[in-house]
């Protein structure tokens, strides 16, 4: 299996414009997670779904943040509008079972907003 | 709400002695616990964990973990460190009451000096 793929690796943009960050998940995995890291804050948990539904948004900073999950196959992360405070690493990790299961993470998206 | 402590930002040891990484959580509910390491631009990977049974749990690279109840912690331990092992460890905690949310700890750096 080719992990979970994040994509873009990089984004640069500039305050004002729309991100969109994607994520396919390991496929068989039933739980997606988004994070977000800095070095002021850390490992921020934004929102998790369990078989394409979200279970819990309330790490999402603002009503900028959205995501989506329209299959088992694949998740998006959306800034609308994108502010420089959103610059960090955006991470998608699944995780294979219900409760129990560790976290298999991406490569990351590294956000930059000009 | 769960949460997790790391309390040292770094750990500096010489090779071939023994490293501890500490780390203590807490829960309402049984505590489900994981250590993730990350390296340079990459994202994170999964260590080893604890759910039940022994206290002592056994991971990679020759990692290991004692969970220990009373004191509600989750030392990452081995036994003769590498210089290779130099990187950011994460401690994370599941609440097994609490659907799917993982929550990690702040991180700390580990140097091993050649």
């Amino acid at each position: 299996d080719a992990g979970v793929i994040q994509s873009p690796r990089h984004e640069v943009t500039e305050m004002g414009q729309e991100v969109t960050l994607r994520c396919k998940p390991i496929s068989g995995h039933n739980s997606l997670f988004w994070y977000r890291q800095t070095m002021m804050r850390g490992l921020e948990l934004l929102i998790y779904f369990n078989n394409n539904v979200p279970i819990d948004d309330s790490g999402m900073p603002e009503d900028r943040f959205s995501a989506k999950m329209p299959n088992a196959s694949f998740s998006t992360l959306k800034i609308q509008p994108s502010e420089p405070r959103d610059s960090a690493v955006y991470f998608c990790a699944s995780s294979p079972s219900v409760g129990q299961g560790e976290l298999f993470f991406g490569s990351g998206t590294q956000l930059s907003v000009l | 709400a769960q949460s997790v402590a790391q309390p040292e930002d770094q750990v500096n040891v010489a090779e071939g002695n023994p490293l501890t990484v500490k780390c203590t959580y807490s829960v309402s509910g049984n505590p489900y616990l994981f250590w993730y390491v990350q390296y340079p631009n990459r994202g994170l990977q999964f260590l080893l964990k604890y759910i039940t049974g022994d206290n002592l749990v056994k991971g990679s690279y020759g990692f290991e973990a004692e969970f220990n109840k009373s004191q509600t912690s989750f030392h990452l331990k081995k036994p003769s460190a590498l210089v290779s092992d130099s990187a950011l460890y994460f401690c994370a905690v599941r609440d097994d009451g609490g659907g799917f949310k993982t929550i990690f700890g702040a991180g700390t750096r580990l140097f091993v000096k050649a």
